[in-house]
């Protein structure tokens, strides 16, 4: 596609459930990130897969998180047991490696609010 | 304390002033940094790319990165109403992941 698409745009949510957010990545690159973004502050790094692998899941704040990639385009961002701080702005940004810049393009981020 | 610090604001300046933009960071081993703008329920978009120290200018902005001192500067020269968002820096040590500042709102009255 053009540019990076999240589904949904936005998700309301009760405190324990499980959901899942989706990215489609532009298409050919290879290099797909997820952020989370709270009110007021930047975006904090969560995952980064090159390829089908995880290369960095540093940013996972605990195992209620996990992200997959199982094809090397499309990635999901899965969430168990949902909590209330767990609502924020969650970005998924793709990169095209290989070009000696590592310029990430972002989506519009899926803003998961949970009550 | 944070690896990078910014300045939330809100920066109130009017129309055709310049907007000055500025980040710190404590980690030496950043080498590649970022501006990101983000308008309100957007996600970030890249406006400027610099690599290791020295200025870059593209159009009215301006990038300025002094790694000795660990800080970085964006301006804007003849702000438009247009420019009003929220101006994000981030750096990173190589091509993983980026470190982002809290961000800077700026707006720019007519």
């Amino acid at each position: 596609g053009a540019g990076v698409s999240q589904t949904p745009s936005n998700k309301v949510t009760e405190k324990g459930k499980y959901v899942e957010l989706r990215c489609d990545p532009i298409s050919g690159h290879t290099a797909l990130y997820w952020y989370r973004q709270s009110l007021g502050q930047g975006p904090e790094f969560l995952i980064y897969f090159q390829g089908t692998g995880a290369a960095d899941d540093s940013g996972l704040p605990n195992d209620r998180f996990f992200a997959v990639r199982p094809e090397g385009s499309v990635s999901t961002l899965k969430i168990q047991r949902t909590e209330r701080g767990d609502s924020a702005v969650y970005l998924c940004a793709s990169s095209l490696r290989g070009t000696g810049a590592n310029v990430l393009t972002f989506g519009a981020g899926s803003r998961l609010t949970v009550l | 304390q944070k690896e990078v610090e910014q300045d939330p604001g809100p920066l109130s300046v009017p129309e055709g002033a310049i907007v000055s933009l500025n980040c710190t960071y404590s980690n030496s081993a950043f080498q590649y940094f970022m501006w990101y703008r983000q308008y309100s329920r957007k996600g970030p978009e890249l406006l400027m790319y610099t690599y290791s120290s020295g200025n870059k200018e593209d159009g009215r902005f301006t990038a300025q990165v002094d790694k000795s001192s660990k800080y970085i500067s964006l301006f804007i020269r003849d702000s438009q109403p247009s420019d009003s968002a929220t101006y994000l820096c981030a750096m990173t040590d190589s091509w993983g992941k980026l470190q982002f500042g809290a961000g800077t709102q700026v707006v720019v009255t007519p």
